[in-house]
């Protein structure tokens, strides 16, 4: 079964600072990994889609790599701002029609 | 705009009623899901539906229920007999079964008095 873990839960940094989130799975054999920004009480918004043959994806300052052998990615935010506010979530699509979320990291850019 | 539209945004019920959620998209996607999250625990998969006229039960299905008779749209009963309603609900929408986008509405919340 896969497992998708997210470490830590929360994590405070100054305006400015790069941010680095981690997603963990258990089971390498996936189609694609996706990372979401969830505001409180809002829906998720998709911010980078990774497929299983890619090893990063970028959209301005926001960059995502994919490690299948290693079950690991990793989002990197550049120069956070006070907007980038939110709890990040990354999910990992499997055979079956299985996706499987993290619990999410809750970050706060403190200006 | 194509989106994902969920109404209500919030909804109150009082024990034994049945309420329905609805989702509509115009992104033309054949694939729909709907997810519950709760605090603590996490996105769960209740209910996804792959084409019209066909839906799976996800991991949490019990006391839900599901109708897909249109491409666009995949309403969401919650039943008397779900012990544990209150929740925030989330449908989304994906092109394809395996490589697609998933993207999300802005949810809705129930609260059961």
């Amino acid at each position: 079964k896969q497992e998708v873990t997210q470490i830590p839960a929360a994590l405070s940094v100054p305006e400015g600072e790069n941010l680095v989130l981690n997603c963990s799975f258990t089971d390498s054999a996936i189609y694609n990994l996706q990372w979401f920004r969830q505001d409180p009480g809002k829906g998720l918004t998709s911010l980078l889609l990774i497929q299983s043959s890619q090893r990063e994806q970028t959209s301005g300052r926001l960059n995502a790599s994919l490690d299948k052998s290693s079950g690991r990615s990793t989002l990197y935010i550049a120069a956070s701002q006070p907007g980038d506010s939110a709890t990040y979530l990354c999910a990992v699509k499997a055979a079956g029609n299985k996706l499987t979320f993290g619990g999410g990291t809750r970050v706060l850019v403190k200006p | 705009d194509g989106g994902i539209t969920q109404s209500p945004k919030y909804l109150f019920r009082k024990e034994g009623q049945n309420v329905t959620l609805s989702c509509e998209q115009n992104l033309n996607h054949d694939a729909m899901y709907w997810y519950r999250q709760d605090p603590g625990q996490g996105l769960r998969l209740i209910y996804y539906s792959q084409i019209v006229n066909d839906f799976q039960k996800g991991d949490i299905a019990e006391g839900y229920s599901v109708s897909r008779e249109k491409k666009e749209s995949f309403p969401l009963t919650v039943t008397s007999a779900q012990k544990n309603p209150t929740a925030f609900y989330l449908c989304a929408s994906r092109q394809g079964e395996t490589t697609g986008e998933l993207f999300f509405g802005e949810g809705s919340r129930l609260t059961v008095l």
